[in-house]
């Protein structure tokens, strides 16, 4: 079975500042592998998703993430953060064929001054 | 609609009352999740629906959940007897394909469930 870790549970940064949040995954081979935001009240928004190929994938709104398989992470990066970026993040796994029920990790928090 | 309708938004019940959360999904999407999401914690899996295949109840805390999915769209969740540990966020999402070729879950808002 696939498991995800988000380690940080809350992340500050100040606006205009780089932003890194973590994910580390669980699984047998290359699974599917995605970032999800979620504004306050509102239901989760797809970021981005890696299935094969480069390693380095371009998202919605100025992401993007790495696929590592060494270190069986997938870390969001974003270069300059924005105020309006505040919101919970999730990082979720999915195992290609079968049943596909994705796993979600706890989420992490960006709290974004000013 | 254009996206994934859940209602209600927000419901508060009683100890041991029933509850029903329904879910209309993304016209023809075929697979349908239902997750809970506790106060600080990440998405809990309940159920899985695909098709007309049976459904994968895995996810389900006990068997005072059930949930259906009626002409492979609109979905109920049922609590009964409910507990104030089944306070959470109840999200519904969709998908076009469930052999994860896209891989994308559509979300809906959620229903926001306090049982006092």
């Amino acid at each position: 079975a696939q498991s995800v870790t988000q380690p940080d549970i809350h992340i500050t940064v100040s606006e205009g500042a780089s932003l890194e949040l973590r994910c580390n995954y669980s699984y047998g081979a290359t699974p599917y592998l995605f970032w999800y935001v979620q504004s306050p009240g509102q239901g989760l928004q797809l970021l981005l998703k890696y299935f094969s190929g480069d390693t380095l994938v371009q998202g919605i709104k100025g992401f993007e993430a790495e696929f590592k398989r060494s270190q069986s992470s997938f870390n969001l990066r974003k270069p300059s953060v924005h105020w309006s970026d505040a919101a919970e993040y999730f990082c979720a796994v999915g195992a290609p064929g079968g049943s596909y029920i994705p796993t979600f990790g706890r989420g992490t928090s960006l709290i974004v001054h000013p | 609609g254009a996206g994934v309708s859940q209602s209600p938004s927000n419901k508060v019940t009683e100890k041991g009352k029933d509850v029903e959360l329904r879910c209309d999904p993304i016209s023809g999407h075929t697979a349908l999740y239902w997750y809970r999401q506790r106060l600080g914690q990440g998405l809990e899996f309940l159920i899985y629906f695909q098709g007309n295949s049976a459904p994968d109840k895995s996810g389900l805390p006990s068997d005072r959940f059930s949930a259906e999915r009626t002409g492979g769209s609109v979905s109920t969740l049922t609590i009964q007897r409910t507990q104030q540990e089944d306070s959470a966020v109840y999200l519904c999402a969709s998908s076009l394909e469930a052999s994860g070729a896209t891989g994308e879950l559509f979300f809906g808002e959620g229903s926001r469930l306090t049982v006092l």
